[in-house]
């Protein structure tokens, strides 16, 4: 039962456009969103989250923004820069809970 | 501050054998998560350890364990090993543990089973 869902497994984007990674979650009990980056050879790295009181939060060139309506989630990167090539992932949790994580979308920034 | 690191980085298996990865989180942090990576099944949560007790546990066989020491450096250990087990392992440390505290994740190791 995969709770949390990247539809897409991979995305490409022209550099200096906008990036647009999508995620989608079953559990409503889910109060917290995060976005890890993953380079191959590295582990993830935190990106930026969003607590579920909020519908948008914005750090530099990356906003997420959170639907709770529609379970949905995304992640807008703007400009997009070569250097964002990686695989994202989404997560969630709420209380103690573990994280539990989507299956990646790989984003390849075309210069 | 150095960050979370696993030992092996690398480890070549046959199946029945037995592996234990290590994980140093970063100092001061006193959870830390296991994760499997396998493709196409993203990250999954194998268990959590917070002051040497196992807090949250994943829905992996019991031949997935794991142990947490004084200082809260974490050990996972897989026996009688199988092809499907061949996968990057993860750990990740953070101070408490709750929601809203951000994981640092360490580099991996890459177990394959051969």
């Amino acid at each position: 039962d995969q709770q949390v869902k990247q539809n897409s497994p991979s995305l490409s984007v022209q550099e200096g456009r906008i990036s647009i990674l999508n995620c989608d979650y079953t559990n409503s009990m889910f109060d917290y969103f995060l976005w890890y980056k993953k380079y191959p050879a590295e582990g993830p790295t935190f990106l930026i989250s969003i607590s579920s009181i909020k519908d948008k939060n914005e750090d530099g060139r990356f906003t997420v923004f959170l639907n709770k309506s529609a379970k949905h989630l995304s992640l807008h990167i703007v400009p997009s820069q070569p250097g964002d090539s990686a695989v994202y992932f989404c997560a969630a949790n709420f209380g103690n809970e573990k994280l539990t994580f989507g299956t990646g979308t790989r984003l390849t920034i075309i210069p | 501050k150095a960050g979370v690191t696993q030992t092996p980085r690398y480890l070549i298996k046959t199946r029945g054998q037995q592996v234990t990865l290590s994980c140093s989180p970063i100092s001061g942090h006193r959870s830390v998560s296991w994760y499997q990576q396998t493709p196409g099944q993203g990250l999954q949560f194998l268990f959590e350890y917070f002051s040497e007790t196992q807090r949250n546990k994943g829905n992996f066989p019991g031949r997935f364990s794991g142990r947490q020491f004084s200082n809260s450096r974490s050990e996972m250990n897989v026996s009688t090993l199988e092809l499907g087990d061949s996968a990057l392992y993860l750990c990740a440390s953070s101070f408490q543990g709750g929601n809203t505290d951000t994981q640092y994740f360490g580099p991996g190791t890459r177990l394959t089973v051969l």
